[in-house]
């Protein structure tokens, strides 16, 4: 199994404003993804966090919009840029399982955003 | 879309009753897995059955799967107000690279 560490646990941010939100993870895994939960809603994947390159993104997520780092195998960042109310969610960092990979997914505690 | 759809939406039980929940999904899967959210927090993985799996248990959890009607169920035996959350059921589609998760069912088990 795995731990995760994902701060803040929570935030109130204005509007216009950016938020970084943090995934430490206690060993290295090769998988990390970032989820997006709407308030009452399901979980929905924004982008892969690719360890040396690009995240991939899923349809209705851009970069620009939700920058993402991956510096090493234990470790990466979720910016959620220009904020505005829209953007007040549950965000869940995630790591595949290692023995077989991805086949169950290990969570973070969440960062739960309200945008003003 | 891809994402499973759950129900019931809601449910409500008096503690010692059992609870099931239903999953349906649009695609061929890998594998489908059953995760529970409590209070909006992170989600903690139960149980995954392989599509070529029909049951498992784990403790007091049963989890059934129909590949031909594309659905799956949770029971939760003898229920207890600790097992009041979120229950999420997700799949590995074939050929895809992440989970679906479905909507979700709200369970509450008043003691």
């Amino acid at each position: 199994s795995a731990v995760i560490s994902q701060k803040p646990s929570r935030d109130i941010c204005q509007r216009g404003t950016s938020l970084t939100i943090q995934c430490q993870v206690d060993s290295q895994v090769t998988m990390m993804f970032w989820y997006r939960q709407q308030p009452g809603q399901s979980l929905t994947l924004i982008a892969t966090a690719n360890q040396g390159s690009e995240a991939t993104y899923e349809s209705g997520f851009v970069i620009d919009k939700f920058p993402i780092s991956r510096p090493n195998l234990t470790f990466s960042t979720l910016t959620v840029s220009n904020m505005s109310p829209e953007d007040s969610s549950i965000y869940l960092c995630s790591v595949s399982g290692f023995s077989p990979p991805r086949e169950k997914l290990f969570f973070g505690s969440g960062t739960q955003l309200s945008v003003l | 879309s891809q994402q499973g759809e759950e129900d019931p939406q809601a449910l409500s039980i008096q503690e010692g009753e059992n609870a099931t929940m239903n999953c349906s999904y649009k695609t061929s899967i890998n594998n489908l897995q059953w995760y529970r959210q409590n209070s909006g927090r992170g989600l903690v993985h139960l149980i995954l059955i392989r599509s070529n799996e029909r049951e498992k248990h784990s403790g007091r959890l049963r989890v059934t799967l129909d590949t031909s009607k594309k659905s799956s169920s949770l029971l939760i035996t003898a229920s207890r107000a600790a097992d009041t959350a979120s229950y999420f059921c997700a799949t590995d589609a074939a050929g895809a690279n992440n989970l679906f998760f479905g909507t979700g069912t709200r369970l509450t088990v008043i003691p």
